[in-house]
C-alpha cells in the first residue's frame, strides 16, 4: 500500500531563508508524487508533481522538489521564503499498484510559518 | 476556465440529520473525487465517480454516499450525521481516471459543522 510521511507538522523559517519541507513515501511500484499547498479557508493548489521524468521538478512560486529513489524522498524546497508562503503543505502519492484505484494518499501536512 | 465549485461553502447541521453537498467540476473534466479533511485524520479519500459510476471507494461507513450526473456534476450525501462528521469536504476533478499522474484540481471545500 502506498503511504506518505511528512516530518515536522510545524516549520518556521525567517523571511528570505531557505524553506525545506520533508516528505518520504512508500510505494510498491514507481510512484507519482505531488506537493499541494492550502491557504486558510481554501482548497488545495498543486505546487508541482513528479511523474518519472526529470528527478528535479520545478513548480510554481519558485518551489522545487527532488525525487530520490534511494532515499524514498521527495522534499520540497524554496531558496528564499516570502511572507505569502505561510500556509499548509501536503505531500501526496499515487501509483498504479491497483489499477482502477489511483487515488491520492496524503501526508498529514506541514504548517509553514514565516518569521518577519 | 472556471475552477471547481462547491456549494454550499458552509453548513451547520445537528446530529441525526442528513446533508447533501454539491460539486461542479472544471468544464471537460469527467472524474470527480471527494475527500474529507479533519484535524485528527487529515485528508482522507471518500470516493471517485466517473461516467456516473462510482469507481473507487475509501474506508467510510455506508452513511456516506455519492452520485454523479450526466453533466459530471456530483453530489455527496451523509445520512444520520454524527459529531465526528464535522469536517471540510473537498471535491476534486480531473479529466479522467486510470492515470495516476493526472492532476486533480480541488475546489474550495464545504465546511460542515455538526452540533
Amino acid at each position: 500500500a502506498q503511504s506518505v510521511t511528512q516530518l515536522g507538522s510545524h516549520v518556521s523559517v525567517s523571511e528570505g531563508a531557505l524553506v525545506l519541507l520533508r516528505c518520504n513515501y512508500s510505494s510498491s511500484v514507481p510512484p507519482y508524487l505531488f506537493w499541494y499547498v492550502q491557504y486558510p479557508n481554501q482548497g488545495l493548489q498543486l505546487l508541482l508533481k513528479y511523474t518519472s521524468a526529470a528527478t528535479l521538478v520545478k513548480g510554481i512560486n519558485d518551489f522545487e522538489a527532488e525525487f530520490k529513489k534511494s532515499e524514498t524522498s521527495f522534499h520540497l524546497t524554496k531558496p528564499s521564503a516570502h511572507m505569502s508562503d505561510a500556509a499548509e503543505y501536503f505531500c501526496a502519492v499515487s501509483d498504479l499498484a491497483n489499477f482502477g484505484n489511483e487515488k491520492l494518499t496524503f501526508g498529514t501536512g506541514t504548517r509553514l510559518t514565516i518569521i518577519p | 476556465k472556471a475552477g471547481v465549485t462547491q456549494t454550499p461553502r458552509y453548513l451547520i447541521k445537528t446530529r441525526g440529520q442528513q446533508v447533501t453537498l454539491s460539486c461542479s467540476p472544471i468544464s471537460g473534466h469527467r472524474s470527480v473525487s471527494w475527500y474529507q479533511q479533519t484535524p485528527g485524520q487529515g485528508l482522507q479519500f471518500l470516493f471517485e465517480y466517473f461516467s456516473e459510476t462510482q469507481r473507487n471507494k475509501g474506508n467510510f461507513p455506508g452513511r456516506f454516499s455519492g452520485r454523479q450526473f450526466s453533466n459530471s456534476r456530483s453530489e455527496m450525501n451523509v445520512s444520520t450525521l454524527e459529531l465526528g462528521d464535522s469536517a471540510l469536504y473537498l471535491c476534486a476533478s480531473r479529466t479522467e481516471p486510470g492515470q495516476a499522474y493526472n492532476e486533480q484540481f480541488f475546489g474550495p471545500g464545504t465546511r460542515l459543522t455538526v452540533l
